[in-house]
């Protein structure tokens, strides 16, 4: 059972066009983390939220936590062919184990020029 | 700083064959985690460690084990290899004792099993 649902799984669209990929869960989490990976590499953390309605900006990249901490959702405006990438959630561990995260399946982003 | 490093990072085995993969950090972090990555499945967690000498099961534990003898090393081992455990693995580190910080991942081994 995947505790993170993400939507959509592949995503292609053209340069300048703005898209939101959603991460939608049954749980609570302490946190929601978005990462970002390129073919070859390893996931690389963008931004983490805690607290619920939180919304934070990186550049183009806007991310948010539901009010009740069991979603998020990530809305790229004029998405940029560097854009491209594995873009997954991740839910923060609510229970004993601190360090722990559950991750949903990734959406894939392709931006073409 | 090298953060997470993973070695090897392609190997080819034969099934019924056993290899251990290697992962090393140099953040002085406490926890430690393998992940597999399929097409489709996202990251699934296999072992994890929150400390020397301290280890525990995750998501799909069946046919792995770990090894967490030195601080900064996180050993995964097959003993028996599948083709089923065709993957692309993930080590990753963070930091102890507080919530919400980010894991550090390694560029991952790829692993094919005929």
């Amino acid at each position: 059972t995947q505790l993170l649902e993400q939507s959509p799984q592949f995503l292609s669209i053209q340069e300048g066009e703005n898209l939101t990929v959603y991460c939608n869960s049954s749980s609570v989490f302490s946190s929601l983390q978005w990462y970002r990976q390129e073919p070859g590499e390893g996931p690389v953390l963008l931004v983490t939220v805690v607290t619920g309605g939180e919304v934070k900006k990186l550049k183009r990249l806007t991310f948010q936590f539901g009010d009740a901490r069991k979603d998020s959702s990530l809305h790229i405006t004029a998405a940029q062919p560097g854009d491209t990438g594995l873009y997954l959630c991740a839910g923060g561990d609510r229970g004993s184990t601190l360090g722990r995260l559950y991750f949903g399946r990734g959406t894939q982003l392709t931006v073409w020029p | 700083n090298a953060g997470v490093t993973q070695t090897p990072k392609f190997r080819v085995l034969k099934t019924g064959q056993s290899m251990t993969l290697l992962c090393a950090q140099d953040m002085n972090h406490e926890y430690m985690y393998w992940y597999r990555q399929d097409p489709g499945m996202g990251l699934r967690l296999i072992h994890y460690s929150v400390g020397e000498g301290t280890t525990a099961k995750g998501e799909v534990p069946d046919g792995y084990n770990v090894s967490r003898l030195k601080k900064q090393n996180f050993l995964l081992g097959l003993e028996s290899a599948a083709p089923s455990q065709t993957s692309v693995y993930f080590c990753a580190s963070s930091i102890q004792g507080f919530r919400n910080q980010p894991q550090h991942f390694g560029d991952g081994t790829r692993l094919s099993i005929l």
